[in-house]
């Protein structure tokens, strides 16, 4: 059965830094991955999308690369805002499969 | 601007009420998600529709049933609410050709 880790569970930085997100996944024979952002109680909204036949995509000041082969996939954020403040949860997908597994997310914060 | 619109985004029901929860979507998508998260343990897939009145079981569909008669409208059902069920309920949906999922806003039902 697929399971997703998230580590750290949160994470507090001063606005500017460069940070990594980790994600690790215990089958890799995934279809894609995907990382969301979730702002406090609201719905979750698609950062970026990596198929398993590629190894990064990038989007802005976000990168996320893949890994499949050692279950692993980061989030790199570049030169973090306060706006950047949120939760990031990363969900594979399996080959065959419409649905999504959930990592249960890294909670950020930013500080001005 | 595409969207996914849950009914309500606060409900408060009692003890063995019948709860429905109603999800749209305006973007023609043949499949869609009803998850719910709960705090340390990450978003869990409760059913899934991948055609009209086509349904999948999910990960924790006890409690639960679900209804899609027509396209654009996915609705979960809980026959009798008992407070194991207070929780943010999700709805996404995605079409069959791209794996990019859009989710609602939520709603975050109490049962008391």
């Amino acid at each position: 059965k697929q399971e997703v880790t998230q580590i750290p569970a949160a994470l507090s930085v001063p606005e500017g830094e460069n940070l990594v997100l980790n994600c690790s996944f215990t089958d890799s024979a995934i279809y894609n991955l995907q990382w969301f952002r979730q702002d406090p109680g609201k719905g979750l909204t698609s950062l970026l999308l990596i198929q398993s036949s590629q190894r990064e995509q990038t989007s802005g000041r976000l990168n996320a690369s893949l890994d499949k082969s050692s279950g692993r996939s980061t989030l790199y954020i570049a030169a973090s805002q306060p706006g950047d403040s949120a939760t990031y949860l990363c969900a594979v997908r399996a080959s065959g499969t419409y649905k999504y597994i959930f990592g249960t997310g890294t909670r950020l914060k930013v500080l001005a | 601007d595409v969207k996914v619109t849950q009914s309500s985004r606060y409900l408060v029901k009692r003890t063995g009420e019948k709860v429905f929860l109603e999800c749209v979507q305006d973007m023609d998508h043949e499949n869609m998600f009803w998850y719910r998260q709960d705090p340390g343990l990450g978003l869990r897939l409760i059913y899934f529709s991948y055609d009209v009145k086509m349904k999948e079981k999910g990960d924790i569909p006890e409690g639960y049933s679900v209804s899609r008669e027509k396209k654009e409208r996915f609705s979960l059902i809980l026959e009798s609410a008992s407070t194991n069920q207070t929780s943010m309920y999700l709805c996404a949906s995605s079409p069959h050709d791209r794996p990019v999922y859009t989710f609602g806003s939520g709603t975050r039902l109490t049962v008391v």
